[in-house]
């Protein structure tokens, strides 16, 4: 595709439900990435990956959090009994073979989530 | 470990002034480098990068940052701001092969 694009673009969910956010990565990457961006805490890595597996999720603030990405394309990111602190906009983004020169990450335009 | 500091969570110039927002970067090897500017409700859009190759980066809307190695900065900069210019910008460090870490974000504001 064009860009990276996310959906939904806005999520209003109540405390303890589940939520599964979704990214479309640039046609071609093999490298994706979520972030959260929160009003507290700015700008922060989740989880990384290459291909279909994650070599990196240090990220994950609890294990309520999860993500997977299938055929190197697609990635949901789940969140399981969603609390009020998780209220955020996920970023994601794609890149090149990360390591191989291909740095550049290329952000979509996230999914507010809002946990009332 | 790397981390990023923006100093100055808010700076404010005239249409027409310089800008300058500044960034510090700590790495143990030399790393990639970034600016990204977020427009409100919008994702980042990629700036400038630099990536071992000229010190001095030319960006996207008249943008440019010079990577100091000395200095361990990758400040930002614009000769003359324009009012599209009001945003977010963050500076973002990574190493090959990882994830970004950002600063904190400088919100520049531009007055007529």
């Amino acid at each position: 595709g064009a860009g990276v694009s996310q959906s939904p673009s806005n999520k209003v969910t109540e405390k303890g439900k589940d939520v599964e956010l979704r990214c479309d990565p640039i046609s071609g990457h093999t490298a994706l990435y979520w972030y959260r961006q929160s009003l507290g805490q700015g700008l922060e890595f989740l989880i990384y990956f290459q291909g279909n597996s994650a070599p990196d999720k240090s990220g994950l603030p609890s294990d309520r959090f999860s993500a997977e990405r299938t055929g190197g394309s697609v990635s949901t990111l789940t969140i399981q009994r969603t609390q009020q602190e998780d209220s955020a906009v996920y970023l994601c983004a794609s890149s090149g073979d990360a390591g191989y020169g291909q740095e550049t990450q290329y952000f979509g335009p996230g999914t507010r989530l809002l946990v009332l | 470990a790397q981390s990023v500091t923006q100093l100055g969570s808010h700076v404010s110039v005239s249409e027409g002034a310089l800008v300058l927002l500044r960034c510090n970067y700590s790495s143990s090897v030399p790393p990639y480098l970034f600016w990204y500017v977020q427009y409100p409700n919008q994702g980042l859009q990629l700036l400038l990068k630099y990536t071992s190759a000229a010190t001095l980066v030319k960006g996207i809307n008249g943008f440019e940052a010079e990577f100091k190695k000395s200095e361990t900065s990758f400040h930002l900069t614009k000769p003359s701001a324009h009012m599209s210019d009001a945003a977010e910008y963050f500076c973002a460090v990574k190493q090959a092969g990882t994830a970004l870490i950002f600063g904190k974000g400088t919100t520049l504001s531009v007055s007529s």
